[in-house]
């Protein structure tokens, strides 16, 4: 198993700029969360999937955020426009009943600066 | 309210000695979870081990143990035989409820580093 797949791994992008960032769960599994981890306020849950669908989006910062799962195997975060504030590791983890408690696994994460 | 207190910032520790790293919770919730997780400075979130807020014993996984005292609500990680590889950020989660619909919240996290 591949595991959970992030991409992009680095994004540098300017103020104004409209940032995708894009994931692919690992297969069978279903539920997908995507996490922002900043030195400030450590680990923050923004979103996460059942089936494909929202479940629960009460920590999306703003509404420059937004974040789609149209199947499966792929879910984007698209931030517009971007703000150095919004500069973080975002995760994003998947999970399935079958797994040791529930436990997520999570990519590698996507480390975007705005400058 | 904050629901997962990790109070150690930092530890140092001296290689192949054992370490504790605290974590303590708060939930009304009878049924939960409890995960460790380590952070290297790769970036990397990996899952450590995990326990049951019904599981009769602790959890152990290879050198990690989980201390888990429920009526103090209490989670401590042990790390015994400690290397230099496991010089990481380490964080205690909660999911409430024993449903793969809850959602996991973490501490701040703990940064250990192994002197050799």
């Amino acid at each position: 198993d591949a595991g959970v797949i992030q991409s992009p791994r680095h994004e540098v992008t300017e103020m104004g700029q409209e940032v995708t960032l894009r994931c692919k769960p690992i297969s069978g599994h279903d539920y997908l969360f995507w996490y922002r981890q900043t030195m400030m306020r450590g680990l923050e849950l923004l979103i996460y999937f059942n089936n494909n669908v929202p479940i629960d989006d009460s920590g999306m910062p703003e509404d420059r955020f937004s974040a789609k799962m149209p199947n499966a195997s792929f879910s984007t975060l698209k931030i517009q426009p971007s703000e150095p504030r919004d500069s973080a590791v975002y995760f994003c983890a998947s999970s399935s009943p079958g797994g040791r408690g529930y436990g997520y696994t999570f990519g590698s994460g996507t480390r975007l600066t705005v400058v | 309210a904050q629901k997962i207190t990790q109070t150690q910032p930092g530890m140092f520790v001296q290689e192949k000695e054992a370490v504790t790293l605290d974590c303590t919770y708060d939930t009304s919730d009878p049924s939960y979870g409890l995960f460790w997780y380590k952070q290297p400075s790769s970036g990397e979130m990996i899952f450590l081990i995990y326990q049951g807020s019904y599981d009769q014993q602790n959890a152990t996984e290879g050198r990690y143990s989980l201390n888990f005292q429920k009526a103090r609500k209490s989670a401590n990680l042990v790390i015994s035989a400690s290397q230099l590889g496991d010089s990481a950020m380490y964080f205690c989660a909660m999911r409430e409820g024993d449903s793969s619909a809850s959602k996991i919240i973490f501490g701040s996290g703990t940064r250990l580093s192994i002197r050799p």
